[in-house]
């Protein structure tokens, strides 16, 4: 069964504490593996797309890289507006159409 | 901003009421999705429609009705519904591929709340 974990559940940071939060996977022949970040009471607001292993994007203070079987987001000196939820996503081939199989999410506290 | 958007933001209803939720977008996406997600839950997919037929309905309950009017809005239509169908309500779209997948881009919702 194709599955996507996320951990930690839960993490509390200092201003300026880099950090990495992972995304494991058990799906053959991924089609892409996904980021989000959602805020409380809004949307699920894009990130990154990674395809292949190896592959690697940054935005900002943020960097996702991408093996086999997992990627990690990487934040480097988060600050307060940094908090927020992260979803990691993935589409398998057997999954009919676009859709996608979401992580439960690591919710990330940062305080000044 | 985001570029889908959703009204209404908050809908009350009582169980035998009927509304509808609407969703629009203007990027061009043919894919369209309405998800559903609880309090710190993920999205859960409800239904896919790829160029303005339904593709995928994951065993929702026939009070939820999708429509697709036209390639740039989704609306949900609600009758009878339960408590428990209190939620966040959201619309997605993306590029309708059949290989490799595009991202999907989210509106904000509508909290829906039934009485």
């Amino acid at each position: 069964e194709d599955q996507v974990t996320q951990s930690p559940e839960a993490l509390r940071l200092q201003e300026g504490e880099s950090s990495s939060l992972n995304c494991s996977y058990t799906v053959s022949g991924l089609r892409g593996l996904f980021w989000y970040r959602q805020d409380p009471g809004k949307g699920p607001e894009f990130l990154f797309t990674l395809y292949s292993a190896g592959e690697e994007k940054e935005k900002e203070r943020l960097k996702a890289t991408l093996t086999k079987k997992e990627s990690f987001l990487h934040i480097t000196a988060p600050k307060p507006e940094d908090s927020a939820t992260y979803l990691c996503a993935v589409r398998a081939p057997n999954q009919a159409g676009t859709a996608l199989i979401f992580g439960k999410g690591t919710t990330l506290s940062v305080s000044s | 901003d985001t570029e889908v958007t959703q009204t209404p933001k908050h809908l009350v209803m009582g169980m035998t009421n009927k509304k509808s939720l609407k969703c629009e977008q203007h990027m061009g996406h043919r894919a369209m999705y309405w998800y559903k997600q609880k309090a710190k839950k993920p999205p859960e997919l409800m239904f896919v429609y790829s160029y303005e037929k339904l593709s995928i309905n994951e065993s929702v309950p026939s009070r939820f009705s999708p429509e697709c009017p036209n390639s740039s809005l989704l609306n949900l239509h609600l009758h009878a519904l339960q408590p428990e169908d209190s939620a966040l309500y959201l619309c997605a779209s993306s590029q309708a591929t059949g290989g490799y997948s595009q991202p999907q881009h989210f509106g904000d919702g509508t909290r829906l709340s039934i009485l």
